[in-house]
């Protein structure tokens, strides 16, 4: 069965610091991992990752994929308090498109 | 329109009755996709449409739960004899094709007391 974990549960920070929210997986045929924000209720889509080692980069946020490890991680530095959200981990396999599998989530709080 | 539209965003209703829950995709795109977010868990799939064909409804929880979209467009979900465990954020995305960038709705609330 196809597995998403993601850690920690929950955190909170100051702003300013800089934070790694982790994703590991077990997926048969993996095709891409994907990062989503929610703040409200709407997921809205930060990165998808498909090689292993490229990072990509929007501004503070970063984010990297170990296809060996099954892992990926997101960065988010100088932290503000707009990135309080939920951040999503999700993976898609080579054959069924965007039915994607879920992580529970990381909740963010950055504190002023 | 400019996003993927859900409506009603907030429902209420008594264990057993029925209810419905609209999505409006965004224009031309031809994928859409159910899903479900239950409190403190990531979405859930739960059926896929590719134009008026469900693909996949493998993630439907039971046969309570039914989806359509007769003209390739617009989708409802239809939950018969609610419980209470049906309780959750239910969240449409549609994606131009089946692999491009998924567009999520802001979801329907739906509590069943």
């Amino acid at each position: 069965e196809d597995k998403v974990v993601q850690s920690p549960l929950s955190l909170v920070v100051h702003e300013g610091d800089t934070v790694t929210l982790n994703c590991s997986y077990e997926v048969t045929n993996f095709r891409s991992l994907l990062w989503y924000k929610q703040e409200k209720k709407a997921p809205t889509f930060l990165f998808m990752l498909t090689s292993s080692g490229i990072e990509k980069k929007s501004g503070r946020l970063s984010s990297i994929l170990d296809k060996k490890e099954l892992f990926s991680i997101l960065n988010i530095t100088a932290t503000q308090t707009g990135d309080s959200a939920i951040y999503l981990c999700a993976v898609a396999r080579m054959e069924y498109g965007n039915k994607l599998v879920f992580g529970a989530g990381t909740i963010l709080r950055v504190k002023s | 329109g400019a996003g993927v539209s859900q409506t009603p965003s907030n429902k209420v209703t008594e264990k057993g009755k029925y209810v419905e829950l609209r999505c409006d995709p965004i224009s031309g795109h031809t994928a859409l996709y159910w899903y479900r977010q239950s409190l403190g868990q990531g979405p859930e799939f739960l059926i896929y449409f590719q134009g008026t064909g469900a693909a996949d409804d493998s993630g439907l929880p039971n046969d309570r739960f039914f989806a359509v979209r007769p003209e390739g467009s617009v989708s409802t979900l239809k939950i018969q004899r609610t419980e209470r465990g049906d309780s959750a954020v239910y969240l449409c995305a549609s994606s131009l094709g089946t692999s491009g960038e998924l567009f999520f709705g802001e979801g329907s609330r739906l509590t069943v007391l």
